[in-house]
């Protein structure tokens, strides 16, 4: 049971580049999320879908789009990579928005 | 979302009960109490959640004041691989009117396990 699933683990960009990240799960959840954590800070998040078909801003959503392509996957694009997008991105999913997240192991991306 | 007060680093040593307060005096009726743990580099992990009662699972138990306002999470027999950033959340119900229904993670407390 591999739960939530990243890829890549590690990039890095230049500015000015485009990427996907992308999201899996397994475990037949309706709400997906994706979030970021800079050094020494907690995780905010980007956007959520809380069904597919469905998707919401976060805390911060700029520079940033997302897709619920179906109901395991959410990926999360760059369009544009800036230096201040250097961070730790993890997606997470859960059966109910008021249900506990299950977490993926993240994706390290670099932006020169 | 309620706001959660935490400790930022406590030390524990190995074996013994490590227990971790969160103080959240303006939480509402409807918000729940979770707790998550982040082992350094991986994704944070769910550990417990409640509303008013105590819980206990196979990884922790809960214990919520009466009148809500504060919560400790215990380790009951801590190990070194429990060192780990511990993040008290408080959030809604879904459908509640709470906004994002995503998880607002403050600093936590960096829990350090002594051999």
């Amino acid at each position: 049971n591999a739960g939530v699933t990243q890829t890549p683990k590690f990039q890095v960009l230049k500015t000015g580049q485009s990427m996907t990240l992308q999201c899996a799960q397994d475990m037949n959840h309706n709400s997906m999320y994706w979030y970021r954590q800079d050094p020494g800070m907690g995780l905010r998040l980007i956007y959520y879908s809380a069904s597919e078909g469905t998707t919401d801003k976060g805390e911060v959503p700029n520079g940033y789009n997302v897709s619920r392509l179906n109901k395991r996957e959410f990926s999360l694009r760059l369009e544009s990579a800036a230096p201040s997008q250097t961070s730790v991105y993890f997606c997470a999913s859960s059966d109910r928005s008021n249900q506990p997240q299950h977490f993926g192991d993240g994706t390290r991306l670099s932006i020169l | 979302d309620a706001k959660t007060t935490q400790p930022p680093s406590m030390d524990c040593a190995e074996g013994r009960a490590a227990n971790l307060p969160c103080n959240h005096s303006t939480i509402s009726g409807n918000e729940y109490v979770y707790w998550y743990r982040q082992i350094h580099s991986q994704g944070p992990q769910y550990i417990i959640h409640g509303l008013k009662n105590n819980e206990t699972n196979e990884m922790a138990s809960l214990i919520i004041t009466e009148d809500r306002k504060s919560s400790t999470l215990i380790l009951p027999h801590a190990t070194l691989r429990d060192t780990a950033v511990y993040y008290c959340i408080v959030r809604p119900l879904w459908g509640s009117g709470g906004g994002a229904d995503g998880l607002t993670f403050g600093k936590g407390t960096h829990l350090i396990i002594q051999p």
